[in-house]
């Protein structure tokens, strides 16, 4: 059974730096094709893709906010780690992990973690 | 980066009737790399087409996806009670986007 978990802080202050990690299971990012995204949500608002690392430590993301973001990944510990720098209130959210292979799409998500921004 | 339009914005019908939802995209999404998710209140979004028109693994058959280039429809036959939810394409044959949604509700 494949599963993720995103953890991390709920509240973060303005211009600080957010850390979140998605710990998952029952697949290896090892594995050729594999991926895990990052993707947020605003409150009431649409999905957003954020970034995404591959099995072959290949890094992309979201050209809107490049510049604040960094992924990374921990295969031994099956983990994938998301920084996003500068945090602002619009940046409050839920933040979800997601599996990601080509071309099945984003076909397991985690249950999400409520990350808001305030001072 | 493609953007994604979807619509109509709100989609309103009653159960039993047939849902049929657009997304437009602003350049060819290569290989058909489109996919569409089904989103309820307080859940994460759930996997129902991939690749335009395979449905994704335990999807009812009564969702259907259709479409390739810029153009792409999902295809709800026959609405059941469980199926009033939120709806967002994806495109992922380059950077990933999404759609902003379009909202199924009860008529």
């Amino acid at each position: 059974q494949v599963t993720l978990r995103e953890s991390g802080p709920a509240l973060v202050k303005p211009t600080q730096t957010l850390t979140l990690t998605c710990t998952f299971s029952g697949f290896s990012l090892s594995t050729s094709g594999m991926c895990v995204s990052w993707i947020r949500q605003p409150p009431g608002k649409a999905l957003e893709w954020l970034a995404l690392i591959d099995w072959d430590d290949d890094k992309y993301y979201s050209t809107s906010l490049k510049t604040r973001l960094t992924i990374s990944k921990d295969t031994s510990k099956n983990q994938v780690v998301l920084t996003m720098t500068n945090m602002d209130p619009v940046d409050t959210a839920t933040y979800y992990c997601a599996r990601f292979s080509s071309p099945n799409g984003m076909d397991v998500w985690g249950q999400g973690t409520t990350v808001t921004v305030s001072s | 980066e493609i953007v994604l339009t979807q619509s109509p914005g709100t989609l309103s019908l009653s159960p039993g009737e047939r849902a049929t939802l657009s997304c437009r995209a602003s350049q060819s999404v290569s290989s058909s790399y489109l996919a569409w998710y089904q989103q309820k209140p307080g859940q994460a979004p759930r996997l129902l087409i991939y690749g335009a028109s395979s449905r994704a693994t335990g999807i009812p058959d009564r969702f259907s996806g259709s479409g390739s280039g810029t153009d792409f429809t999902l295809t709800i036959s026959r609405l059941e009670p469980e199926d009033f939810a939120v709806y967002y394409c994806q495109q992922y044959g380059s950077s990933p986007t999404f759609g902003q949604g379009t909202k199924v509700e009860i008529k």
